[in-house]
């Protein structure tokens, strides 16, 4: 079945340590996004890229970055974590134009220590 | 800024109906999607409206109302596996479908 895969599921970090967390995908979708959750929020729309092209969003912090190398696989880089970025981590596909369904992958729970 | 309020929790009783509202006051608007989130797993698609109207597919429906910034997700016949966070979303015109999430309404189904 075609769809969004998070690895890991669950991801402890300690504080300041330098931590990645991957999506792939295989609905073939242009625009991939990442959003953080945390507990009892909305997602939080941290930045997207459609193709190659990335979007960052305005309030997304420095700490944060992003590598898409190809189409199906997209990276969340969190260069040095604090306790306040501990939080769900979810990637969305969506095929690419206005209006459309966004396909979530299961997420990462990223614990900071 | 974008705005976007939902109830906090809800309870229901099983076989009960269950109506959730949504309001929204965003800069520019294309259309509103509901999600469906269990906890510790990922949003998953109920609906989405573009129109005003009721969009029924199943147990839910969805109803917008773009003069009134104002939508409801309609859950008939609940089942105690729809004890979940109900997600509004609005998606807005313009840029790559970037979609606001309101906080979520978290509801209980009870026997």
């Amino acid at each position: 079945d075609a769809m969004v895969i998070q690895n890991p599921r669950y991801q402890v970090t300690q504080f300041g340590k330098p931590v990645t967390l991957s999506c792939s995908q295989t609905l073939n979708h242009n625009v991939m996004y990442w959003y953080q959750q945390k507990s009892s929020q909305a997602p939080k729309l941290l930045f997207h890229y459609y193709d190659k092209d990335f979007n960052n969003e305005a309030d997304t912090p420095d700490n944060f970055q992003s590598r898409r190398p190809n189409t199906s696989f997209c990276f969340l880089d969190i260069r040095s974590p604090g306790l306040g970025d501990a939080a769900m981590y979810l990637c969305a596909t969506s095929p690419g134009g206005g209006g459309e369904t966004q396909y979530f992958g299961p997420g990462t729970r990223l614990l900071v220590l | 800024g974008q705005n976007i309020d939902q109830p906090t929790e809800m309870t229901a009783t099983e076989g009960a109906i269950v109506q959730i509202n949504c309001t929204y006051q965003t800069s520019g608007f294309n259309g509103l999607f509901w999600y469906q989130q269990h906890a510790g797993e990922a949003p998953t698609f109920l609906s989405y409206n573009v129109l005003d109207g009721l969009e029924e597919k199943g147990r839910f429906s969805s109803f917008l109302s773009r003069s009134k910034g104002y939508s409801y997700l309609l859950l008939k016949e609940l089942q105690m596996k729809d004890s979940a966070s109900y997600l509004c979303a609005v998606t807005l015109s313009g840029g790559y479908n970037k979609l606001i999430f309101g906080a979520g309404t978290r509801l209980a189904v009870h026997p």
